[in-house]
């Protein structure tokens, strides 16, 4: 199993653009989730999905869209990237009552 | 909404020794499960240690073992016999047990191990 992907490792984007971070898993985990991570804060919910086809907000949805069409993928997009979107993205997946895996992360730098 | 504080940003503890990191949280739910986890340099996010809430035993995995005080909501780490390998950040997490596996994250404490 290779477990909970994501590409790319390392993005660098220009404010305005758009890209979409990529995420998959072939645990067959229901549950799947995007975090972000800044200094000192810890990591904090963006988007997270209970299944395929359902998804609903966290703590912090402003500028991100998500999908999942399939139970494996679960991709972030950023519309118009900012400055503030500078950070790393974590994406995660579980069965329910269980520790969630995480993939290793995509550093983002928007100027 | 769940909080969950890590009083401690920063602590170091020498080699072999034993330490312990502070987790507080706040919930008003009874099904529940706590969480931490490591973050070496490499970024990756690992498992060190997870507790039910309704389980009055307090969970342990080699030298990691917890001190769940439900009560108090307090969900305290200890490392015994500290390698420096376990120099990381860590992570105390909540996760309700209504079924959207959400976790809640607090800030982190940066725990360096000494030679």
């Amino acid at each position: 199993n290779a477990g909970v992907t994501q590409t790319p490792k390392f993005q660098v984007l220009k404010t305005g653009q758009s890209m979409t971070l990529q995420c998959a898993q072939d645990m067959n985990h229901e549950y799947m989730s995007w975090y972000r991570q800044d200094p000192g804060m810890g990591l904090r919910l963006i988007h997270y999905s209970v299944g395929a086809g359902i998804t609903d907000q966290g703590e912090v949805p402003n500028g991100y869209n998500v999908s999942r069409s399939t139970t494996e993928d679960f991709p972030l997009r950023l519309l118009s990237a900012a400055p503030s979107q500078t950070s790393v993205y974590f994406c995660a997946s579980t069965r329910q009552g269980h520790e969630q895996y995480f993939g290793p992360g995509t550093r983002l730098t928007v100027t | 909404a769940q909080t969950v504080t890590q009083s401690q940003p920063e602590m170091s503890v020498q080699e072999a020794e034993t330490v312990t990191l502070s987790c507080t949280y706040d919930t008003s739910e009874s099904n529940y499960y706590l969480f931490w986890y490591k973050q070496p340099p490499s970024r990756q996010m690992i498992l060190v240690i997870r507790q039910e809430a309704y389980k009055q035993q307090n969970a342990t995995e080699n030298r990691f073992s917890v001190n769940f005080q439900k009560a108090a909501k307090s969900f305290s780490l200890k490392i015994s016999d500290s390698q420096l390998g376990d120099t990381a950040m860590y992570f105390c997490a909540f996760m309700n047990g209504g079924g959207s596996e959400k976790l809640v994250f607090g800030k982190g404490t940066k725990l360096t191990v000494n030679p």
